[in-house]
């Protein structure tokens, strides 16, 4: 069974400027998660989705990032403009259903480099 | 206050050394507990979940203090593939975080020959 797609897997840009990301859950998921991790730290949600609706976007900085996940599959991180901070590992997850007893499945992330 | 706290480390241990790893958890509410994995560059994957009443897979136990907030992972004869991070997991316990997990920052353990 193919895991989680996320791309790229590496990004370096110079503060200010826009990054992406994408990811492609496990097929049949409808629970999609988008974690930050900062080195020496662990992953901290950003936001939730359930199907293409958000569940839980509380801690996400939306003065700087977005996502969406238009069609319920595949979702899209943005990070616009970027700022020193926002160097970190930017995880996807999925899981087949919303509820902490449904196991979350990683990516291997998008290792983001901000100068 | 951070939702879990763990000590991060290091711990060195040699081949066939028992190791423990604690974790507190601040929130009174939080139902459901999990230790995760995470090698070197890696993502982290799901190690076991952990019972009120303690469970063990293989060379791995796991034990929960409600009372004290309190979560423990033990491993017994060490591997040298046992080297990574480990996250103490718990989940957010009420309303809009029930589903949320929050992740300790991972206590790194390395296994020597």
């Amino acid at each position: 069974e193919a895991g989680v797609a996320q791309s790229p897997r590496y990004k370096i840009i110079e503060k200010r400027q826009s990054v992406a990301f994408w990811c492609n859950p496990i097929s049949g998921h409808a629970t999609l998660y988008w974690y930050q991790q900062i080195l020496g730290q662990g992953p901290k949600l950003l936001i939730q989705f359930q199907n293409n609706g958000v569940v839980d976007d509380s801690q996400l900085p939306k003065d700087r990032f977005s996502a969406e996940r238009l069609k319920g599959v595949d979702s899209t991180l943005k990070i616009q403009p970027a700022k020193l901070e926002d160097s970190a590992v930017y995880l996807c997850a999925s899981s087949l259903s919303w509820g902490v007893l449904s196991e979350q499945f990683f990516g291997p992330g998008t290792r983001l480099t901000v100068l | 206050r951070k939702e879990v706290e763990q000590d991060p480390g290091p711990f060195n241990v040699p081949e066939g050394a028992t190791v423990a790893f604690n974790c507190t958890y601040s929130n009174s509410a939080s139902q459901s507990f999990f230790w995760y994995r995470q090698d070197c560059r890696k993502e982290p994957k799901l190690l076991m979940s952990v019972y009120s009443s303690g469970n063990e897979d293989g060379r791995f136990t796991a034990q929960l203090n409600r009372a004290s907030q309190y979560i423990s992972l033990l491993i017994r004869d060490s591997k040298l593939s046992d080297s990574a991070t480990y996250l103490c997991v718990v989940n957010g316990g009420r309303g809009s975080t029930l589903g949320r997990l929050y992740f300790g920052r991972g206590t790194q353990l390395t296994v020597w020959p």
